[in-house]
């Protein structure tokens, strides 16, 4: 089957750090540009972070620049979020996101893992 | 950064009822926009990319249109899978934007 599995999620205390995973199959996923996104609870979406296919380019929210890292291992199909300096505004539930680019979309997610940064 | 503006927040309708969502750009974008369907507790689902172009599987009284700046997804008659929230999303720069969402509720 063509998925996107997250892990890693959890409670952590402000100022604590947390490393989600992210386990593609069924897709070529060195070919694609892999994205977190995150949904804090009973918000909108807001993209986090995209890494191109070999690393080469990655970008950030404001909102995560300094804080967060994204990395990949194409040998595992893997997509990694590093978070550090957790803040309470972090909390959220966190998407895996395959871009694909002739659509210029978001064409598959994960189902997400809730980060809750709490106190 | 390119800012989205979704209208309206919250739409009440009917089965079998015409609706439109409109989404506005704070500055052009081309055709660089998708639409996305989220169900409770669910991932968003892709609609429609490249501000008109039907994903695959995606029934077809769903439709998309605009370029530049205005943008609408217009659902011609309403079934009751359809009662969900539906957020854009542009694509002109790489830091990708969503529009704040409108949610579709049944009247």
């Amino acid at each position: 089957d063509v998925q996107l599995v997250e892990s890693g999620g959890g409670l952590v205390r402000p100022g604590g750090s947390l490393r989600l995973s992210c386990a593609a199959s069924g897709f070529p996923f060195s070919t694609y540009s892999m994205n977190w996104l995150r949904q804090a609870p009973g918000k909108g979406l807001e993209w986090v972070s995209s890494i191109s296919t070999s690393s080469d380019y990655i970008y950030y929210a404001d909102s995560v620049s300094g804080r967060f890292t994204i990395s990949r291992d194409n040998t595992k199909n893997s997509l990694f979020l590093q978070m550090n300096s957790l803040r309470v505004e972090d909390t959220a539930l966190y998407y895996c996101a395959r871009f694909d680019g002739g659509r210029s979309s978001f064409g598959l997610w994960g189902q997400g893992t809730l980060v809750t940064v709490s106190s | 950064d390119v800012q989205m503006t979704q209208s309206p927040s919250t739409l009440s309708a009917s089965v079998g009822d015409r609706v439109t969502i409109t989404c506005r750009a704070s500055q052009s974008i081309s055709t660089w926009l998708a639409w996305y369907q989220q169900k409770p507790g669910k991932a968003p689902k892709l609609l429609i990319y490249r501000a008109s172009t039907l994903e695959d599987g995606v029934p077809s009284r769903f439709s998309g249109s605009g370029s530049g700046t205005d943008f609408t997804l217009t659902i011609s008659s309403l079934q009751p899978d359809d009662f969900a929230t539906y957020y854009c999303q542009q694509y002109n720069t790489y830091v990708y934007t969503f529009g704040q969402g409108t949610r579709l509720e049944i009247k």
